[in-house]
């Protein structure tokens, strides 16, 4: 049963904080995982993937796989104004191929206030 | 670049009109689905192609038809809308090669539908 929870929130914090977001899942299949950021009235755009357990970092962005407590979050360092937004997580058994196979977190809402 | 592009941004419909929803994408892009997000819901998958002339389902295929007469275009249509197909359509492409990571998709920036 492919399944992910996701606190849609929303999430409100000052400017400069450490944002913590954070996806669980029941699918031990799951292999790559991905957080989306949405814009108001935009589409999704990948912000960061990984594979497997481990972290990656990107800037301000780092995302942590826990594959042994299916857990996996997405940090934000001296969040912005600029990085309120929704954050999906999203997942797959594939790499790529066919439909993907993506499911989709709901969405936390993140309000950065200056 | 204009990526994928949806038409109309905004539709309202009556229940048992039919209309179809365009998208198209100038990136040369062999995979493109079309996703449905309701709150509360996420997204989800509706249906899909891999390529010109083929196309399969998603989680959530009934009372949809897609056809794929073209790698630029893929076009969605309700047969005949119900209220419940209230919602935000996207259309997204991305590239046969290279894995999520390095070809992610781009999603287009939506179709606001409602259905009275």
């Amino acid at each position: 049963q492919k399944e992910v929870e996701q606190d849609p929130g929303p999430l409100s914090v000052p400017e400069g904080a450490i944002v913590s977001l954070n996806c669980t899942y029941s699918n031990s299949a799951f292999q790559y995982f991905m957080w989306y950021r949405q814009y108001s009235r935009k589409g999704p755009e990948l912000l960061m993937y990984t594979y497997s357990s481990g972290n990656k970092e990107d800037g301000r962005f780092t995302a942590q796989v826990d594959k042994s407590s299916k857990y996996i979050s997405l940090f934000i360092r001296d969040s912005q104004p600029s990085d309120s937004a929704t954050y999906l997580c999203a997942m797959s058994e594939y790499s790529g191929g066919g439909a993907d196979g993506l499911t989709f977190g709901k969405g936390t809402h993140l309000i950065i206030q200056p | 670049n204009a990526g994928v592009t949806q038409t109309p941004k905004f539709q309202v419909l009556k229940t048992g009109q039919s209309m179809t929803l365009q998208c198209a994408q100038d990136m040369n892009h062999e995979y493109m689905s079309w996703y449905r997000q309701d709150p509360g819901m996420g997204l989800r998958l509706i249906h899909y192609s891999v390529g010109a002339g083929i196309t399969d389902q998603g989680e959530v295929p009934n009372g949809y038809n897609v056809s794929r007469s073209t790698t630029e275009d893929f076009p969605l249509r309700l047969l005949s809308a119900a209220p419940s197909q209230t919602s935000v359509y996207f259309c997204a492409s991305r590239p046969r090669q290279g894995g999520l990571g390095n070809q992610p998709q781009h999603f287009g920036d939506g179709t606001r539908l409602s259905i009275l």
